[in-house]
């Protein structure tokens, strides 16, 4: 069991710029959720997959980000035209079993944007 | 909506002493989850604890034990014989049935030798 990863760890961007955040969940979890994180906070959820299909998005994503999991395993996080407000480190988490209990953290993916 | 309130940003404990961290939150379900997260610096978030509503007996894992109160919606943390590698900050957070996972804004906990 390798734990959920997460890549890159650090992203610095220029305003404007597109990036792709990858997760990689625990292998045997169906689902993965993603949350956004500033200093001070705690985790905000922002959308999570069961298997392929995204079932809940959060109204903190806006039409700028867009969520991907093609083939129910890795996903993948796309923020369009960068803001300075979207530096924040983005977690990736990942569950199984009936009821989904717990949640898996991986390290994150720290942004900044200039 | 649900909200979870963390209402101590900072406590310090003595190594070898016990620490209560306070956790209270806001539903109207009856069957939901409540979890201490634990986030030591630049490291990703590790699950302390898990307790289901249902459940009346307090969750114990080791030296962390928590105080569920469900009428009074209070889930504290009491970490006993505080160790250095306690040092984190702590999150505690509710989970209903539909998923949506809430935090609170966290605590961080310093641990003095």
């Amino acid at each position: 069991d390798t734990g959920v990863s997460q890549n890159p760890r650090h992203k610095i961007t220029k305003r404007g710029q597109n990036v792709t955040f990858r997760c990689d969940p625990i292998s045997e979890h169906n689902r993965l959720y993603w949350y956004r994180q500033t200093l001070g906070q705690g985790p905000e959820f922002l959308t999570y997959f069961q298997n392929e299909a995204q079932l809940e998005k959060s109204r903190l994503l806006s039409d700028r980000f867009s969520a991907e999991r093609p083939k129910g395993s890795f996903s993948t996080l796309e923020i369009q035209r960068t803001e300075q407000g979207d530096s924040a480190m983005y977690l990736c988490a990942s569950s199984w079993g009936r009821r989904q209990e717990t949640q898996y953290f991986g390290p994150g993916t720290r942004l900044l944007v200039l | 909506a649900q909200t979870v309130t963390q209402s101590q940003p900072e406590m310090s404990v003595q190594e070898a002493e016990t620490v209560t961290l306070s956790c209270t939150y806001d539903t109207s379900e009856s069957d939901y989850y409540l979890f201490w997260y634990k986030q030591p610096p630049s490291r990703q978030m590790i699950l302390v604890i898990r307790q289901e509503a249902y459940k009346q007996q307090n969750a114990t894992e080791n030296r962390f034990s928590v105080n569920f109160q469900k009428a009074a919606k209070s889930f504290s943390l009491k970490i006993s014989d505080s160790q250095l590698g306690d040092a984190a900050m702590y999150f505690c957070a509710y989970r209903s049935n539909n998923n949506d996972m809430r935090f609170g804004a966290g605590t961080r906990l310093t641990v003095k030798p």
